[in-house]
């Protein structure tokens, strides 16, 4: 149980572009989601925390207009990069929590190469 | 503000060997702490977790972690190592109460030679 997909697993885009990042919690509900970058050997960087049915909460240096993130339902959660530019190119990690013990369950990951 | 520190960004061990990953923490309330296990372009899976109960905690995979207060560390430990064990290993302390949000420390990434 528990299980957490991203899709897609890789995307590469031009420049200028905008992706979009998938996140589901596949057997369970998930009011809050979170969202981390990862830059190659590094740790992971929380975005921001997304809740289902209110505006995603971004931290500090956290552009909210470029990482557009909805929570549309119990389930999914997406991640939009918008205008997307080399510089964002990263591996892009969610995680869904589980409501009874607020325990996090991460996703596979998407790579995104913006050339 | 609550923070974890690794010491040691690769750690190298024969397999059969003692692994003994090095976290600790700064934190000014009783922290919730994680260890997490990151094989490459995966995402993160939860090896163990101490929540204020018992100080030893054991995990998956034959690792375990003791919480020590007075020395603000909580290490990763297996006492014979083995080289599906060769990931990238993260420390992580939740700040606020539970797992409301996590902070990570930079990762050690575990080699295991034959």
């Amino acid at each position: 149980g528990a299980v957490v997909s991203q899709h897609p697993s890789w995307v590469i885009c031009k420049s200028g572009t905008s992706v979009k990042i998938e996140c589901r919690s596949l057997d369970f509900q998930a009011t809050t989601m979170f969202w981390y970058r990862q830059f190659p050997k590094q740790s992971l960087m929380l975005m921001a925390t997304s809740n289902e049915g209110s505006k995603a909460t971004y931290e500090q240096g956290v552009e909210k207009d470029k990482f557009l993130i909805n929570h549309a339902s119990l389930t999914l959660s997406t991640l939009t990069v918008t205008s997307a530019h080399p510089e964002d190119s990263s591996f892009y990690i969610c995680s869904a929590q589980l409501a009874w013990n607020n325990e996090q369950f991460f996703g596979p990951g998407t790579r995104l190469t913006v050339l | 503000a609550q923070s974890v520190t690794q010491l040691g960004s690769h750690v190298s061990v024969s397999e059969g060997a003692l692994v003994l990953l090095r976290c600790n923490y700064s934190s000014s309330v009783p922290p919730y702490l994680f260890w997490y296990v990151q094989y490459p372009n995966q995402g993160l899976q939860l090896l163990l977790k101490y929540t204020s109960a018992a100080t030893l905690v054991k995990g998956i995979n034959g690792f375990e972690a003791e919480f020590k207060k007075s020395e603000t560390s909580f290490h990763l430990t297996k006492p014979s190592a083995h080289m599906s064990d060769a990931a990238e290993y993260f420390c992580a302390v939740s700040v606020n109460t539970g797992f409301q949000k996590l902070v990570f420390g930079t990762g050690t990434r575990l080699l295991v030679s034959p």
